[in-house]
């Protein structure tokens, strides 16, 4: 099975804009995960999809947002980007039925740089 | 609040030697997870183990095993004979089965010196 697959792998940006970036899980898995990776605060979860629907939300403000569409593939967009948005944006994929406390498989991240 | 929290931002082993990483969590449920993630670098994050609180018994993943001590909450991570493939970052997580919101520690890096 080929594994989780995120796209693009860099992206530089400018202050106010806003991005998308994309996900798509391991065939048969439902459930999308999105976490931040930044050397000042670590990593830290955004939120999960599944079946369509977010199902758990971490602290973030309301600038990051996503959705899951039917073949599972997820999206999530930043908008109005700030210089501190830049790090490394982790997908995982898992199943499904018991969200992150399941097996999770990541990818290999979309490198964002907001100038 | 749950924290994860890994005191050793770095260690260094040889090749062929004996390695754990520690990590400690705070919670008052009763019902969580934890997993130990590792971050080659460059390279995709991938799950080393997995722990269920309820189950006493420690996760071993071939050379990779847990010390879980429920009481204390603390949940080390052995590396066994230890190979330059296993130089990298390694995350010790939590999740709650209430929250199913991931808290992640601040990783490991370890290297392995041939």
């Amino acid at each position: 099975k080929a594994g989780v697959t995120q796209t693009p792998r860099y992206l530089i940006k400018t202050r106010g804009q806003q991005v998308t970036l994309s996900c798509s899980p391991i065939s048969g898995h439902r459930s999308v995960s999105w976490y931040q990776q930044t050397p000042g605060q670590g990593l830290q979860f955004l939120f999960e999809y599944f079946s369509e629907t977010q199902r758990n939300k971490g602290n973030f403000p309301g600038r990051f947002s996503g959705r899951q569409f039917s073949n599972s593939r997820s999206e999530m967009n930043v908008s109005t980007l700030e210089l501190g948005d830049s790090a490394l944006y982790l997908c995982a994929s898992g199943l499904g039925t018991g969200g992150s406390t399941d097996t999770q498989y990541f990818g290999p991240g979309t490198r964002l740089t907001v100038l | 609040a749950q924290t994860v929290t890994q005191s050793q931002p770095e260690m260094s082993v040889q090749e062929a030697e004996t390695v754990t990483l520690s990590c400690t969590y705070d919670t008052s449920e009763n019902n969580y997870y934890l997993f130990w993630y590792k971050q080659p670098p460059s390279r995709q994050m991938i799950l080393v183990i997995r722990q269920e609180a309820y189950k006493q018994q420690n996760a071993t993943e071939n050379r990779f095993s847990v010390n879980f001590q429920k009481a204390a909450k603390s949940f080390s991570l052995k590396i066994s004979d230890s190979q330059l493939g296993d130089t990298a970052m390694y995350f010790c997580a939590f999740v709650t089965g209430g929250s199913y919101i991931p808290t992640f520690g601040r990783g490991t890096s370890l290297i392995v010196h041939p």
